[in-house]
C-alpha cells in the first residue's frame, strides 16, 4: 500500500527552467492539492483538482501549471523556475466523505532554484 | 487577515508533563474543520486530529485532545504525557465550508520535549 508519493524527492535546478515534480496516490481519491512549505508561512495551496480534467487555483498559483489527465497522478509544473520557487512542496489527497475529510500528505519535494 | 494563527514558534515541555499548543482561526463560515498535523524533523505531515465547528464534544484522539472554544475562535491542541517522539512541528489548519480550495494552516509550532 504505497499510499502517496512524491519524485523527486529533492531537486536543484536553474532559474528559467522548466521543473516538473511528480505526484501519484494509489487511493482513488477525487481531491488532490499542491501545497508548498516555507519559514513564516506554514504550508500554502498552490493548485487543487476535484477530479481528473478538474483544476483549479489556490492561494498562490502564479509560475505554476498543473495538469490531471489520470486520477491517480497530478504532476506541478514550474515553466520557468525562479529563486522564490525554492522550497519545499507537498502533495495531498483527500475524499469527500471519507472519515474527516482530511487530507493526505506525501512525503515532499526539496526543490532548490538557483 | 490571517485565516489560522499560531503564536508560538517554539515550545520547550519535561518529558511527562501535558503541554497546550495555540491556535486561533478566523472564519465567517458557520461551516467548517479545525485540524493538527505533526510534521517530526523527517518531513512527513501527520494527520492528528479533527473538530467539527458543529461537534458539541472537544475531540480526543489518544494523547491528543483539542480544546475547542468556539467563541472565542480558538482550537488548541493538547498533548498530554509527553514524550520524546512528540517533539516536532505542529500546525493547525481550518477548511472553510466544505471548499477544498480553502484549506488554511498557520505557521506553525516547534515543540521541543526535555527528557
Amino acid at each position: 500500500d504505497a499510499g502517496i508519493t512524491q519524485s523527486p524527492r529533492y531537486k536543484i535546478t536553474e532559474t528559467g527552467r522548466q521543473v516538473t515534480l511528480m505526484c501519484h496516490q494509489t487511493w482513488s481519491h477525487s481531491y488532490m492539492f499542491w501545497y508548498r512549505q516555507d519559514l513564516g508561512h506554514g504550508l500554502r495551496l498552490i493548485y487543487y483538482s476535484a477530479a481528473a480534467d478538474i483544476t483549479d487555483k489556490g492561494e498562490v498559483p502564479d509560475g505554476y501549471v498543473v495538469s490531471r489527465s489520470k486520477t491517480e497522478n497530478f504532476p506541478l509544473t514550474l515553466e520557468s523556475a525562479t529563486r522564490s520557487q525554492t522550497s519545499v512542496y507537498f502533495c495531498a489527497s483527500s475524499e469527500l466523505g471519507h472519515s474527516y475529510n482530511e487530507q493526505f500528505f506525501g512525503p515532499g519535494t526539496r526543490l532548490t532554484v538557483l | 487577515a490571517q485565516k489560522i494563527t499560531q503564536t508560538q514558534p517554539g515550545m520547550f515541555v519535561q518529558e511527562k508533563e501535558a503541554v497546550t499548543l495555540d491556535c486561533t482561526y478566523d472564519t465567517s463560515d458557520p461551516s467548517y474543520g479545525l485540524f493538527w498535523y505533526k510534521q517530526p524533523s523527517s518531513g512527513e505531515m501527520i494527520f492528528l486530529i479533527y473538530q467539527g465547528s458543529y461537534d458539541q464534544q472537544n475531540a480526543t484522539e489518544g494523547r491528543y485532545s483539542l480544546n475547542f472554544q468556539k467563541a472565542r475562535k480558538s482550537a488548541n491542541l493538547v498533548i498530554s504525557a509527553s514524550q520524546l517522539g512528540d517533539s516536532a512541528m505542529y500546525f493547525c489548519a481550518m477548511r472553510e465550508g466544505y471548499n477544498f480550495n480553502k484549506f488554511y494552516f498557520g505557521s506553525g509550532t516547534k515543540l521541543n520535549v526535555k527528557p
